[in-house]
């Protein structure tokens, strides 16, 4: 399964852009990029997913490299509830024979502070 | 709304006793999944199904059972060869042949402790 890697923790002050990076060198062309983020005691919830182009939705935006050897998630306010453990994940395409699996990583616990 | 919904929320196992946990989905969704998760830790994967009748072991899946006779249930058994069962167990599913560009639905959780 291909690996991603993050920064352990990450500080951000309230109603500040958040950039949360993602490095995932060994990507395949057809690997998904996936995020997620869990609070405490709860499932991880999905955020947004791309491929080649950036993708925007509600909750935040994706920046993908031109390489896709990297991405950025940003939150473009950050507030008390976007407190969580974000994860950066790749997900292999089922036709290639990936399984359709998510490989969780240790992510990245965004603290937000007042 | 359609979910999935993952029961019981806190379960308490003697040693040595096996027990099942329960996740229903009403999505339609074609794949299930079962991960565990310790404290601190990311999710590692126990079990997956991309169709009724069939499911395949995942990165841990000693010490575990599955069946899928539904498509709309994923039953988890946790046996008592799981040598460190304490842990917090995740439900999951998603589009089977969506080519990676869906999203998986996750459940609540279960906590099981053994005492």
């Amino acid at each position: 399964d291909a690996k991603t890697t993050q920064p352990n923790s990450m500080e951000s002050n309230e109603e500040e852009p958040v950039h949360l990076p993602c490095n995932h060198s060994t990507i395949s062309g057809t690997d998904y990029i996936h995020w997620y983020r869990q609070l405490p005691s709860q499932g991880p919830e999905y955020v947004i997913h791309g491929l080649t182009s950036n993708v925007n939705n509600r909750m935040a935006s994706l920046a993908i490299a031109e390489d896709r050897k990297s991405s950025t998630l940003i939150l473009h306010r950050a507030t008390l509830r976007d407190a969580a453990v974000y994860y950066c994940i790749l997900r292999e395409d089922i036709l290639t024979g990936g399984g359709n699996k998510l490989t969780f990583g240790t992510g990245t616990q965004l603290k937000v502070e007042l | 709304d359609g979910g999935i919904t993952q029961s019981p929320k806190y379960l308490f196992r003697k040693e040595g006793q096996n027990v099942t946990l329960s996740c229903e989905q009403n999505l339609n969704h074609d794949a299930m999944y079962w991960y565990r998760q310790d404290p601190g830790q990311g999710l590692r994967l126990i079990y997956y199904s991309q169709i009724v009748n069939d499911f395949q072991k995942g990165d841990i899946a000693e010490g575990y059972s599955v069946s899928r006779e539904k498509k709309e249930s994923f039953p988890l058994t946790v046996t008592s060869a799981q040598k460190n069962p304490t842990a917090f167990y995740l439900c999951a599913s998603s589009m089977r042949r969506d080519r990676g560009g869906y999203g998986y639905t996750f459940g609540s959780g279960t906590r099981l402790t053994v005492v």
